[in-house]
């Protein structure tokens, strides 16, 4: 079992839906990322947390620290969204900051 | 646009041959990570390097080395290489601030090994 796991894999969503994807994980951790990969490789930082709930335009993300849960939403989908979402977590703190990665989810909004 | 810049973007090697993919990051950024992502897979983390110093290292064979230079730059150097080394590399910039810190990530080094 991966340490990190990711839901859906993939998600097909009509433009101006409400997207919601989700990630577990197994380890104890010291923060969360949320990545954007768009076709062609390049990664994006969408958002850190340790704890609560961040927003940044129509993204939001959440953390629930007790039950090793965080979940991504999109508020009025886009074309443009379309990517793969990566969660990732950072096991070691510190200085090292070792991200251990989800399989991402492979987003398309279709207009 | 994260300031990161990798080189080459696609890169073609046989076999047993050797490379060396390299990384620029942001000045200031004295913390870089070096990833591997497989076709359809999450990034693995190889290893990651602050102030030129190896900081940590993933389950990666001693063949993956590297090196960081106090201009921010740094290179990614796999020898003997094997078939499934082909993947997506991907390097990661920061400055650690005593917990957390974002990380900055580069578009990547596209490596096929035929």
């Amino acid at each position: 079992k991966n340490e990190v796991e990711q839901s859906p894999q993939n998600l097909t969503a009509q433009e101006g839906e409400f997207i919601t994807i989700n990630c577990s994980y197994s380890v104890g951790i010291s923060a969360l990322h949320w990545l954007q990969q768009h076709p062609g490789g390049g990664i994006v930082s969408l958002f850190m947390l340790s704890s609560g709930k961040k927003k940044h335009g129509r993204l939001i993300a959440t953390i629930n620290i007790q039950e090793k849960h965080s979940s991504l939403h999109i508020t009025a989908s886009h074309p443009r969204d379309s990517a793969v979402y990566i969660c990732a977590v950072d096991r070691s703190g510190g200085s090292n900051y070792k991200l251990t990665f989800g399989k991402g989810t492979l987003l398309t909004v279709n207009p | 646009e994260t300031g990161v810049t990798q080189s080459p973007t696609h890169l073609i090697k046989t076999r047993g041959q050797q490379v060396t993919l390299r990384c620029s990051s942001q000045s200031g950024h004295n913390t870089v990570s070096w990833y591997q992502q497989a076709l359809g897979q999450g990034p693995q983390f190889i290893f990651q390097y602050y102030r030129e110093e190896e900081n940590g290292r993933g389950n990666f064979p001693p063949r993956f080395s590297g090196l960081q230079f106090p201009n921010y730059s740094s290179e990614l150097n796999v020898n003997a290489l094997e078939l499934d080394d082909s993947a997506l590399y991907l390097c990661a910039s920061s400055t650690p601030t005593g917990g957390q810190e974002t990380q900055y990530f580069g578009p990547g080094t596209r490596l096929l090994v035929l």
